[in-house]
């Protein structure tokens, strides 16, 4: 595709429901990222994969949190048991090859949950 | 871990103007990037700039990355220029974007 897309754009949701937000990298990319905008905590890291590697999960707040990238190109974030504190912008991006060896990551336009 | 300041928070100009929004980090990096953050939330790709300067249009950065800053010029400012704008850096020897807090730009007609 032309860009990073994700979906949904919108989720509201109840406090304890599980949520799933999907991305789709730019195609070629071998490198997907997520991390999160809130008002509180400016974007943050959450996890990165690149092609087969384990994943960085260091940036993951609990383990609520959890990610998947199938294939080597659509990811899935799931938070379970949902707070109101996860309610943010989920913001994706992906390169081709890593950032630290010089790939320019290209973001997705977020999914914004909110967590009643 | 690494600090990446970004001033001024805020900056309000008129349409005509020309701006200069800096990036100060605390590590030696291996990648920045500068991002333009519209009203809908899009965080647009105006530079990867990780020493050296580019041009692109009426925007130029600069980074200079012995003394570890960044500088964003944005020249002749339109009313789309509003938005935030935020810089990122990668240090080396990792791969995650850190952000800074951004510079909340205003242009009024």
């Amino acid at each position: 595709g032309a860009g990073v897309s994700q979906s949904p754009s919108n989720k509201v949701t109840e406090k304890g429901k599980d949520v799933e937000l999907r991305c789709d990298p730019i195609s070629g990319h071998t490198a997907l990222y997520w991390y999160r905008q809130s008002l509180g905590q400016g974007l943050e890291f959450l996890i990165y994969f690149q092609g087969n590697s384990a994943p960085d999960k260091s940036g993951l707040p609990s383990d609520r949190f959890s990610a998947e990238r199938t294939g080597g190109s659509v990811s899935t974030l799931t938070i379970q048991r949902t707070q109101q504190e996860d309610s943010a912008v989920y913001l994706c991006a992906s390169s081709y090859g890593l950032a630290g060896g010089g790939g320019t990551q290209y973001f997705g336009p977020g999914t914004r949950l909110t967590v009643l | 871990g690494i600090q990446v300041e970004q001033s001024p928070p805020d900056l309000i100009l008129q349409e005509g103007a020309n701006s200069t929004l800096r990036c100060n980090f605390s590590d030696s990096v291996n990648n920045l990037q500068w991002f333009h953050q519209n009203p809908w939330g899009q965080l647009i790709n105006l530079f990867y700039i990780p020493s050296g300067t580019k041009q692109n249009g009426r925007l130029s950065a600069t980074t200079v990355a012995t003394e570890r800053y960044s500088l964003l010029y944005i020249s002749s400012s339109q009313t789309t220029d509003s938005g935030v704008y935020f810089c990122a850096v990668v240090i080396q020897g990792a791969q995650k974007l850190v952000f800074g807090q951004g510079t909340r730009l205003t242009i009024n007609p």
